[in-house]
């Protein structure tokens, strides 16, 4: 059963900052992953979409990597915005042919001015 | 360009009420169409999906129930809520003929209140 999980929970930094958030699966028998944004009490944000046969996909000052053969993505936030203060949400294909996504928890971000 | 529009945006239910919340999708066609809920603490759960008119698949039993009338048109139903019914709902979308590959792209939401 597909597993992901985000580390950390939560994320306070000075504006200006590179920062980092992870993002791990159980199963590596995944077709992409996808990376989103949520602020509080509005819907999803599509950031990136990484097929499996890529190794990243960047956006702006968003990168994405995928490896995985080790079960792991990382988002990448060049020089942090206020603006960029939001939940980030990684996912998942289940397995099944459904096309649903396994969900991790979630890193909440604060970035200070 | 594609969007998703969901309403209403917020409700406050009492128990035993029923429930209808609407989601549709412009500027494409045959979409795979999504319901998730998002309760605190709990993350995202898939609870319906559809690949076409009237193709409506559960995920998890429950009090809810989902139809697709038309192409683009997906309802979320109750006949009567519960208060365990509290939560976030999302409706999303895929394009045609990428259930597995293809990037998943979500509604406003619908804030839902059961008293």
């Amino acid at each position: 059963k597909q597993e992901v999980t985000q580390i950390p929970a939560a994320l306070s930094v000075p504006e200006g900052e590179n920062l980092v958030l992870n993002c791990s699966f159980t199963d590596s028998a995944i077709y992409n992953l996808q990376w989103f944004r949520q602020d509080p009490g509005k819907g999803l944000t599509s950031l990136l979409l990484i097929q499996s046969s890529q190794r990243e996909q960047t956006s702006g000052r968003l990168n994405a990597s995928l490896d995985k053969s080790s079960g792991r993505s990382t988002l990448y936030i060049a020089a942090s915005q206020p603006g960029d203060s939001a939940t980030y949400l990684c996912a998942v294909p289940g397995s099944s042919n459904t096309g649903k996504l396994i969900f991790g928890q979630g890193t909440t971000l604060q970035v200070k001015p | 360009s594609q969007t998703i529009h969901q309403w209403p945006a917020t409700l406050v239910q009492p128990v035993g009420s029923p429930l209808s919340l609407e989601c549709t999708v412009e500027g494409t066609s045959n979409p795979n169409l999504y319901w998730y809920r998002q309760a605190a603490g709990r993350g995202l759960q898939l609870l319906f999906y559809s690949v076409g008119i009237g193709q409506i698949s559960s995920e998890v039993p429950q009090n809810l129930s989902a139809s697709r009338p038309q192409d683009r048109q997906f309802i979320l139903s109750s006949k009567k809520l519960l208060l365990s019914d509290s939560g976030f709902y999302l409706c999303a979308w895929k394009m045609v003929g990428t259930v597995n590959t293809g990037e998943l792209f979500f509604g406003e939401g619908s804030r839902l209140t059961v008293l």
